[in-house]
């Protein structure tokens, strides 16, 4: 069964950090793009940042630049997205997403994680 | 960044009834679009790509239509597992952008 799994969300302070994971199995990790989406409570879907196959190539939305990094362990089929001076504005559910196509950045979402909750709050 | 405004934001409906979403880009994304279905408290789920094909698994009284700029996400006749929010999904370019979503609602 293919599966991502994440993990890591919590309660933090404005300006704190914190590291999410996901875990995916199931199908070749290697072979795939995967991205972080999020939703704020109540609101859309925010693509916020996307992990090439290898890891060598990453991207990420305006409005975390600089702030959060992706990564993946290929050995442990599993993504981070380590999170540093959150803000409220980063309360969401956090999703994991792997793409539909081999090796495409530029795809829809097929397998989706089941999303951990992060809270930005004092 | 590419915008993709949706509409209607909310749309009540009966079970049996035909339903349209519309979605527009402020530029041209071709045929790159996806539909997604999302339940409360769960995460998204693929129904359409590249504008029309419809993801494995998905019932057939889902199809999309589309290109360009202008798409559409047709429910043939509503079934009471349909009710729903739907979200379309631009993915031309980074970064990857979504629609603010339609509420699909029990008349």
């Amino acid at each position: 069964d293919v599966q991502l799994l994440e993990s890591g969300g919590g309660l933090v302070q404005p300006g704190g950090s914190l590291r999410l994971s996901c875990a995916a199995s199931g199908f070749t990790f290697t072979d795939y793009f995967m991205t972080w989406v999020r939703q704020a409570p109540g609101k859309g879907l925010e693509s916020v940042s996307t992990i090439s196959k290898s890891g060598g190539s990453t991207y990420y939305a305006d409005s975390v630049k600089g702030r959060f990094t992706i990564s993946k362990d290929n050995s442990k089929n599993t993504m981070y997205l380590q999170m540093n001076s959150l803000r409220a504005d980063d309360t969401a559910v956090y999703y994991c997403a792997k793409h539909f196509l081999v090796g495409t950045l530029y795809d829809a979402f097929d397998i989706w994680g089941q999303g951990t909750m992060v809270t930005v709050s004092s | 960044d590419i915008q993709m405004t949706q509409s209607p934001s909310t749309l009540s409906a009966s079970v049996g009834d035909r339903v349209t979403i519309t979605c527009r880009a402020n530029q041209s994304i071709s045929s790159w679009l996806a539909w997604y279905q999302q339940k409360p408290g769960k995460a998204p789920n693929l129904l359409i790509y590249k504008a029309s094909s419809l993801e494995s698994g998905v019932p057939s009284r889902f199809s999309g239509s589309g290109s360009g700029t202008e798409f559409t996400l047709t429910v043939s006749s509503l079934q009471p597992d349909d009710f729903a929010t739907y979200y379309c999904h631009q993915y031309n370019s980074y970064p990857l952008t979504f629609g603010g979503g339609t509420k699909v609602e029990i008349k």
